[in-house]
C-alpha cells in the first residue's frame, strides 16, 4: 500500500523556536491534512490542502502542498508549550479512493 | 454539537470474546471510518463507509467486521478478540470524499 515518509519522528525546541516538519510519499496525493493529536484524544484537524502548491495558514500553523503533489511540510512558528502533542499528516490520493493514509507522527516537546 | 461520538472509552477482553465497538456522528456525514492506532504505526483505516449500507475494506480489516443501517452509526465488530487486536481505535467522519476527517476520541482496547 502507500506509505507516507514523516520527519523528524521527535523533536525537542525551546519555547519561541520555530518548528518545521514533512511528510514525503513516492506516490501523488490529491489531499493532504495536517493533525493534531493530544494524550488520550483523537486527532484534531489543523490544515487541509487541496491543491498543488497551496500555501495555507491557521494562526501559527503554516503548511504547503508539494507541487510534485508527493510532498508536503508544516511550520509553527514562536511555539508555545500547548504546542506540544503528537503532528501527523495524512494523504489522500484522489482517484476515486476515500482511503486516507497516515504518517507515523513526529512528536513534539517544548521547553519552556 | 457532539461530532464523532465513540463508546466505551476503555475496554478489556478476554482472548476469544466478541464485542462491538459503536460510533455515532450528528454531522449527517454520509463518508465513516474506522481506524486503529499502534505505538510506532501511525493510524490504520480498518473499514470504511461512504453511505447507509456500504461498506468497504481498508488496509487492515481481517478480525474485523462492520454495517452501516443509517448514517449516524457505523459499529466496528470484534467476533473473535485476539490480542493482536489490542489497540485504540478511533472512528472518523467526512462530509465527502475530499474534505477532512473528523475523528472521535478513541476507544483503549486491551485483548488478554
Amino acid at each position: 500500500g502507500q506509505q507516507l515518509n514523516q520527519s523528524p519522528q521527535s523533536m525537542f525546541i525551546q519555547e519561541g523556536e520555530d518548528v518545521s516538519m514533512n511528510c514525503t510519499s513516492s506516490s501523488i496525493f490529491n489531499t493532504w491534512l495536517w493533525y493534531k493529536q493530544d494524550p488520550g484524544e483523537g486527532p484534531v484537524l489543523l490544515i487541509a490542502l487541496y491543491k498543488a502548491g497551496e500555501l495555507t495558514s491557521n494562526g501559527r500553523l503554516t503548511a504547503q502542498f508539494g507541487i510534485t503533489r508527493k510532498d508536503s511540510f508544516l511550520n509553527i512558528s514562536a511555539s508555545i508549550p500547548s504546542d506540544v502533542g503528537i503532528y501527523f499528516c495524512a494523504g489522500r490520493s484522489g482517484a476515486g479512493s476515500y482511503q486516507l493514509t497516515f504518517g507515523k507522527g513526529t512528536k513534539l516537546s517544548v521547553i519552556p | 454539537n457532539a461530532g464523532v461520538t465513540q463508546t466505551p472509552k476503555f475496554q478489556v477482553l478476554k482472548t476469544g470474546q466478541s464485542m462491538t465497538l459503536q460510533c455515532a456522528q450528528d454531522m449527517n456525514h454520509e463518508y465513516m471510518s474506522w481506524y486503529r492506532q499502534d505505538p510506532g504505526m501511525g493510524l490504520r483505516l480498518i473499514h470504511y463507509s461512504v453511505g447507509a449500507g456500504i461498506t468497504d475494506q481498508g488496509e487492515v480489516p481481517n478480525g474485523y467486521n462492520v454495517s452501516r443501517s443509517t448514517t449516524e452509526d457505523f459499529p466496528l465488530r470484534l467476533l473473535s478478540a485476539a490480542p493482536s487486536q489490542t489497540s485504540v481505535y478511533f472512528c472518523a467522519s467526512s462530509y465527502d470524499r475530499d474534505t477532512e476527517a473528523f475523528f472521535g476520541q478513541g476507544t483503549r482496547l486491551t485483548v488478554v
